[in-house]
């Protein structure tokens, strides 16, 4: 069975940074391409971030582009999101998710992180 | 950048009410669509891919069609199980999500 289990989510001061973290089991994880998803408080999904199966091609939303740094260890099974630089609309849920490729087919719990002096 | 419109944001149906979503793009994004499900709290589910194939496991009332720039997600005969949030979202070009249509009890 396929399990995503994020971590590093918390309480972070605007322009402080944080490292989300994506465990991966159930499945061979250095065959997908992964995914970085967050929905603020009540409202609904953002894809945040990209990245493909051998770590060749990596993609951002505009909202985090400059700021936010995806990557993942194939050995580990592992996804990371560092994010620097936050800011209060940063605020959301983030979900990891995986691409089967043709929609996110499996997704973590997700992980909260919450901007706010 | 691709946007995904949905309508209606909301809306109040009843228990074997036959209820459909709909979801524009911004520009054709021939058939690369899925909808998702989603529950207060939890992640969401992926109901549909390339615009009308049901994922494994999903119940046949479920059923989506269209390509280009319009589709739609039908449900057939709602069900107390279906009281939700519906997503779709394109992967034509990066990934997009719709606003979202919450789904409830009328």
């Amino acid at each position: 069975e396929v399990h995503l289990v994020e971590s590093g989510g918390g309480l972070v001061k605007p322009g402080g940074s944080l490292r989300l973290s994506c465990a991966a089991s159930g499945f061979t994880f250095s065959y997908y391409s992964m995914n970085w998803v967050r929905q603020a408080p009540g409202k609904g999904l953002e894809w945040v971030s990209s990245i493909r199966d051998s770590s060749d091609y990596i993609y951002y939303a505009d909202s985090v582009k400059g700021r936010f740094t995806i990557s993942r260890d194939n050995a580990k099974n592992s996804l990371y999101l560092q994010m620097n630089s936050l800011r209060a609309e940063d605020t959301a849920v983030y979900y990891c998710a995986r691409d089967r490729p043709g929609g996110f087919d499996s997704w973590g719990q997700g992980t909260l992180v919450t901007v706010s002096s | 950048d691709i946007q995904m419109t949905q309508s209606p944001s909301s809306l109040s149906a009843s228990v074997g009410d036959r209820v459909t979503i709909t979801c524009r793009a911004s520009q054709s994004i021939s058939s690369w669509l899925a909808w998702y499900q989603q529950k207060p709290g939890k992640a969401p589910k992926l109901l549909i891919y390339k615009a009308s194939t049901l994922e494994s496991g999903v119940p046949l009332r479920f059923s989506g069609s269209g390509s280009g720039t319009e589709f739609t997600l039908t449900i057939s005969s709602l069900q107390p199980d279906d009281f939700a949030t519906y997503y779709c979202q394109q992967y034509n070009s990066y990934w997009t999500f719709g606003q979202g249509t919450k789904v409830e009890i009328k």
